[in-house]
């Protein structure tokens, strides 16, 4: 029954690794964001798409890609990962783009 | 569980009316405390923050949150609310510096 959830929940990994996380919603909804929670836990806005395409590409470096096989999925692909990838990824999800966001529970990524 | 409730999910007020939002936390050890902001077709927002210190903490806009640690409460407030405040309000919490957890959010639309 959860709206929006995230795998995995918690990822360790080491550099120059490349690696996924996955984020579902059941809700229905066309847009669906990625958010990086950074050191000072502060929400930063990274991508969005809305019925499959891309509509939101915020400053984030070329080796994080999304990727949206469907409405209802919205994946982070991140290659060469470093140090300063580690952080909490939060997905969410909205009806339409703009409209109230629904939270998934995050994604703690660790790189070594 | 580690959870955030915001009680009021719809608060409807007329211009210049106090405003305060309900923010409560399960107990959990050290806090950090968030208000996020989402204006109608834009992003979240930081509106403010509660790390340590002062348990009043103002924001932007005129907004402040008071942070009471026997109540587990961070509630938001406004003396006199504006048209332009019509948005939806997430309160979130980081467990020992954990990451966040988002409240359910309040959406409050202000007529003139």
């Amino acid at each position: 029954d959860t709206a929006v959830s995230q795998t995995p929940k918690y990822l360790v990994t080491q550099m120059g690794n490349d690696k996924s996380i996955k984020c579902e919603q059941n809700l229905g909804h066309d847009t669906m964001y990625w958010y990086k929670q950074d050191s000072k836990k502060f929400l930063k806005i990274m991508f969005s798409y809305n019925n499959k395409e891309l509509i939101i590409n915020e400053t984030v470096p070329n080796r994080f890609s999304p990727k949206s096989p469907d409405k209802a999925h919205l994946n982070l692909h991140i290659n060469s990962l470093e140090l300063g990838d580690s952080a909490v990824y939060f997905c969410a999800s909205a009806p339409k783009p703009g409209s109230r966001q629904y939270f998934g529970p995050g994604t703690r990524l660790t790189v070594l | 569980a580690q959870s955030v409730s915001q009680h009021n999910h719809h608060v409807i007020l007329s211009e210049a009316a106090s405003l305060e939002l309900g923010c409560n936390y399960s107990y959990g050890g050290t806090v950090n405390l968030f208000w996020y902001v989402q204006y109608p077709g834009q992003h979240l927002q930081l509106l403010l923050k509660y790390f340590s210190g002062d348990p009043l903490v103002k924001g932007i806009k005129g907004f402040e949150a008071e942070f009471i640690k026997s109540k587990f409460s961070f509630n938001l407030r406004k003396p006199s609310v504006q048209w332009s405040d019509t948005a939806e309000y997430f309160c979130a919490v980081s467990y020992n510096t954990d990451k966040l957890i988002f409240g359910t959010g309040t959406r409050l639309q202000v007529f003139p």
